[in-house]
């Protein structure tokens, strides 16, 4: 098993600019979250799906869309990049949606 | 709305030393989960533990040990002889409501914790 991959592993931006952050897990979890990590601030949920088709906001929802077409994939869209979004970004999945795996984390610049 | 506070934004030790990491946490909730997670150097999340809200038995795993108190809303964690290799930042999270289906994590902002030699 590979567990939770995301790619790309950096990525640098111009504000304005879109892209999508990659999440797949192979090990058949329903559950999948996305979360970034701010220094100081530890990690806060954008969105979460509880299985293919089902999507949700989490706690900063704002600049960012989802969508869940498979059990597998939980891709990450950035509308129109601004500075504010310069984090790491955590994709997770978890069977029960209680202990969650986390993936490697695609660190975010924008200028 | 849930809460998780770590108190302790950084804590540096000498290696051998014993360190505990405060954990406060803050729901309405009466089923819940604690966890720790462990972030080294390199970046990625190493989960540690889980404790259900129901289980107050202390847990015991090599050097590392969990203490969850109940009555004051408290999961600590404790490195017993630390070594270089437990520097990192960690953290303590909990699971919202086990009854909906929203079960995502609230993250405490983290303990760095610096094991000197």
């Amino acid at each position: 098993n590979a567990g939770v991959t995301q790619t790309p592993k950096f990525q640098v931006l111009k504000t304005g600019q879109s892209m999508t952050l990659q999440c797949a897990q192979d090990m058949n979890h329903e559950y999948m979250s996305w979360y970034r990590q701010d220094p100081g601030m530890g990690l806060r949920l954008i969105h979460y799906s509880v299985g293919a088709g089902i999507t949700d906001q989490g706690e900063v929802p704002n600049g960012y869309n989802v969508s869940r077409s498979t059990t597998e994939d939980f891709p990450l869209r950035l509308l129109s990049a601004a500075p504010s979004q310069t984090s790491v970004y955590f994709c997770a999945s978890s069977l029960t949606g209680n202990e969650q795996y986390f993936g490697p984390g695609t660190r975010l610049t924008v200028t | 709305a849930q809460k998780v506070t770590q108190a302790q934004t950084e804590i540096s030790v000498v290696e051998k030393e014993d360190v505990t990491l405060d954990c406060v946490y803050e729901t309405r909730d009466t089923t819940y989960y604690l966890f720790w997670y462990k972030q080294p150097p390199s970046g990625e999340l190493v989960f540690l533990i889980r404790r259900n809200s129901f289980d107050e038995q202390n847990e015991i795993s090599g050097r590392y040990s969990w203490n969850f108190q109940k009555s004051t809303s408290s999961f600590n964690f404790t490195i017993t002889a630390s070594q270089v290799v437990d520097s990192a930042v960690y953290f303590c999270a909990l699971s919202e409501a086990v009854n909906t289906g929203r079960r995502a994590l609230t993250f405490g902002s983290g303990t760095r914790l610096q094991v000197q030699p």
